[in-house]
C-alpha cells in the first residue's frame, strides 16, 4: 500500500513567517512529488513539483525533496494571510496514478 | 486553463437513486480520474481512464461505475445511491509536461438523504 502521510494540523504561524509543510511516502519507487494548494471550497491546484534531491524554488516557496529519507518538505516564505489554505503533498511514479496525502491546514494570522 | 468542466457542481438525491456525474475536457487529455474527498481522508481514488473504453478501479471503486466513450467525457456512475457516497466529488485531467501532473475540475457536491 502507497502512503503519504502529513500532519494534519492546523499549523499556525504569524503574517511574515516562515511556514515549514511536511510530508512522507512509502514508495521508494517514487519518482515525482507534488504539493498542491486547495482553499475551502475549492479544487486543488498545483503550486510545486520536484523531481530530484535538493532545493526548488519558485517565488515565495521552495520544494524540498529527501530520496533516502523518503521526505518532501514545503516552505513559504513571508507568509501572508493568502496562503491560509490546505496543502497537499502528492507522490507518483512511472503509473500515472498520484498518491494523495491528507492534507496539513495553514493558517496565517495578520 | 486547461478547460475541465464537471456537471452538476451540487445535487441532493435521496438513498437507492441513480447519478451521474459527468467531467468534459477541452484539450484531448489522455488520463483522466475521478476522486471523492471527505473531510479525514484526504484524496481517495474512485477510478481512472487512460483512454477511450479503457478503465480501472481505484482504492474505493465499489458502488462506483465509470464509462469513457469518447476522449472528451469521463462518466461516474453510482447506480443506487447511499448515504456513504455523500461526498465532494472531484474530476482530474493528466496535464503538464510530467507524469502525474493533475489539474482539477471545480468538484462536485452530492448529498444523498
Amino acid at each position: 500500500q502507497k502512503e503519504v502521510e502529513q500532519n494534519s494540523g492546523p499549523l499556525s504561524v504569524p503574517e511574515g513567517a516562515i511556514a515549514s509543510l511536511n510530508c512522507t511516502y512509502s514508495d521508494r519507487g517514487s519518482q515525482s512529488f507534488f504539493w498542491y494548494r486547495q482553499y475551502s471550497g475549492k479544487s486543488p491546484e498545483l503550486i510545486m513539483s520536484i523531481y530530484s534531491n535538493g532545493d526548488k524554488e519558485d517565488g515565495r516557496f521552495t520544494a524540498q525533496l529527501n530520496k533516502a529519507s523518503q521526505y518532501v518538505s514545503l516552505l513559504i516564505r513571508d507568509s501572508q494571510p493568502s496562503d491560509s489554505a490546505t496543502y497537499l503533498c502528492a507522490a507518483g511514479g512511472g503509473s500515472y496514478i498520484p498518491t494523495f496525502g491528507r492534507g496539513t491546514s495553514l493558517i496565517v494570522h495578520p | 486553463d486547461a478547460g475541465i468542466t464537471q456537471s452538476p457542481r451540487h445535487k441532493v438525491t435521496e438513498t437507492g437513486t441513480p447519478v451521474t456525474l459527468r467531467c468534459h475536457q477541452t484539450e484531448n487529455h489522455r488520463y483522466m480520474y475521478w476522486y471523492r474527498q471527505d473531510p479525514g481522508h484526504g484524496l481517495r481514488l474512485i477510478h481512472y481512464s487512460y483512454g477511450v473504453k479503457d478503465t480501472d478501479k481505484g482504492e474505493v471503486s465499489d458502488g462506483y461505475s465509470v464509462s469513457r466513450s469518447k476522449t472528451e467525457d469521463f462518466l461516474l456512475t453510482l447506480e443506487s445511491a447511499t448515504s456513504s457516497q455523500t461526498s465532494v466529488y472531484f474530476c482530474a485531467i493528466q496535464t503538464g509536461s510530467g507524469a502525474n501532473v493533475l489539474t482539477f475540475g471545480a468538484g462536485s457536491r452530492l448529498t444523498v438523504l
